[in-house]
């Protein structure tokens, strides 16, 4: 199985500012990585997929990208709606994996 | 608009059995990969079953494996997770989620419903 090591588990930062979550797999998954966002009490939505390209209707502040086994989803100036949970998700072969998550507070 | 429903969760004993159900308006069950997804009370996203487009196959994880079953009925337009043999750490809201193929993302989702096995 392709584990997948996401951080920070949580982080706490200000309106404006770049905020950067990492993961990275146990093997290679070449491209294969989705990154989503979930609100208390809903489901997941879609940001980024094939590591780097941008779901439909996200905002262009998020961006994805990858450098070997490591991905990284960047918010470059957080807003107030961004307070969420992310979780990145390798979907390389089966078993797909999610990462741990990473909650966004605004402080 | 693609869009998700599931139903059927509820409260299950251990050893018990449960159907959830998703209808799918808005594209076809059957052009898409089905996927379950859980998430355990206060935890993280797991990835349960997926049903590829077309194909008999599926795959599961394997915590589930051999006791839950993933099907589609294409005239309904709606796709199913059978879990049988249910365990307290199957409790969880499950979602379930399309892609659109190979190689992307869950781009779909349902709101969940939620399984209590107590």
């Amino acid at each position: 199985d392709i584990h997948m090591t996401q951080s920070p588990s949580t982080l706490s930062a200000s309106v404006g500012d770049r905020v950067t979550i990492t993961c990275r797999a146990s093997q290679t998954i070449d491209g294969w990585l989705a990154w989503y966002q979930q609100k208390p009490g809903k489901a997941p939505k879609l940001l980024i997929q094939r590591a780097s390209s941008l779901q439909s209707g996200v905002p262009s502040r998020f961006s994805g990208s990858r450098f070997g086994t490591e991905f990284t989803l960047t918010i470059s100036s957080l807003q107030p709606d961004d307070s969420a949970t992310y979780y990145c998700q390798h979907y390389h072969s089966i078993p797909w994996m999610f990462g741990q998550g990473t909650k966004v507070e605004i402080k | 608009e693609a869009q998700l429903l599931e139903s059927g969760g509820g409260l299950a004993q251990p050893g018990g059995s449960l159907r959830l159900s998703c209808a799918a308006t808005g594209f076809l069950v059957m052009s898409n990969d089905m996927n379950w997804v859980r998430q355990a009370p206060g935890k993280g996203l797991e990835w349960v079953s997926s049903l590829p487009e077309g194909t008999a196959g599926t795959y599961y994880a394997g915590s589930v494996k051999g006791r839950f079953t993933t099907s589609r009925d294409d005239s309904k337009n709606t796709f199913y997770l059978e879990m049988n043999s249910l365990r307290v750490d199957d409790t969880a809201v499950y979602y379930c989620a399309k892609r659109t193929g190979y190689g992307y993302g869950l781009d779909v989702w349902g709101q969940g419903t939620a399984v209590t096995v107590s």
